[in-house]
């Protein structure tokens, strides 16, 4: 049982415009939600969190939407940049654990 | 400030062999956390510690055990090595507080087991 979606094994958009990655859970459980950014041969990197007591927060060129009714995250990278592509994990918390998506390959064009 | 560090990077087992996983940080963090990646699974929790000398099962414990003797270090061992957990294994930590979720990442480990 998956409590984290993320149905969009990959992305591709072009410089300069909004990236949009998308996630759904179902544990009502979770309070923090996060998205991790990874490159190859690398550990995953934190990269931008919410609580869930809000429906956006926002840091850059990133921001996290929180739709709590809908169970449903999504992350915005506007503009996009060639540094972004790599892999982007969604990930859930509750009880000092979390939970992973399987992650969205995100590729940045020229 | 090395942050989190994983030894080895690489191993291959026999099938049946024993090894251990060492994970330590340097960030004077109270959690640390075991993961593993499969292809198509995204990160799956194996085990996990929420300060010095405790230890907890995550979603995947099977075939696993762990030890944190030292706020340091993070041990993961695997007693009889199978095929199933050839994986990339990541180690984690955090600092203490409500939300321990911004975790800090060691570079993985990446075992086969033939």
């Amino acid at each position: 049982d998956q409590q984290v979606k993320q149905n969009s094994p990959s992305l591709s958009v072009q410089e300069g415009r909004i990236s949009i990655l998308n996630c759904d859970y179902t544990n009502s459980m979770f309070d923090y939600f996060l998205w991790y950014k990874k490159y190859p041969a690398e550990g995953p990197t934190f990269l931008i969190s919410i609580s869930s007591i809000k429906d956006k927060n926002e840091d850059g060129r990133f921001t996290v939407f929180l739709n709590k009714s809908a169970k449903h995250l999504s992350l915005h990278i506007v503009p996009s940049q060639p540094g972004d592509s790599a892999v982007y994990f969604c990930a859930a918390g509750t009880a000092s654990k979390l939970t992973f998506g399987t992650g969205t390959r995100l590729q940045v064009t020229l | 400030n090395a942050g989190v560090t994983q030894t080895p990077k690489f191993r291959v087992l026999k099938t049946g062999q024993s090894m251990t996983l060492l994970c330590a940080q340097d960030m004077n963090h109270e959690y640390m956390y075991w993961y593993r990646q499969d292809p198509g699974m995204g990160l799956r929790l194996i085990h996990y510690s929420v300060g010095e000398g405790t230890t907890a099962k995550g979603e995947v414990p099977d075939g696993y055990n762990v030890s944190r003797l030292k706020k340091q270090n993070f041990l993961l061992g695997l007693e009889s090595a199978a095929p199933s957990q050839t994986s990339v294994y990541f180690c984690a930590s955090a600092p203490w507080g409500p939300n321990p979720y911004e975790q800090y990442f060691g570079p993985g480990t990446r075992l086969t087991v033939t």
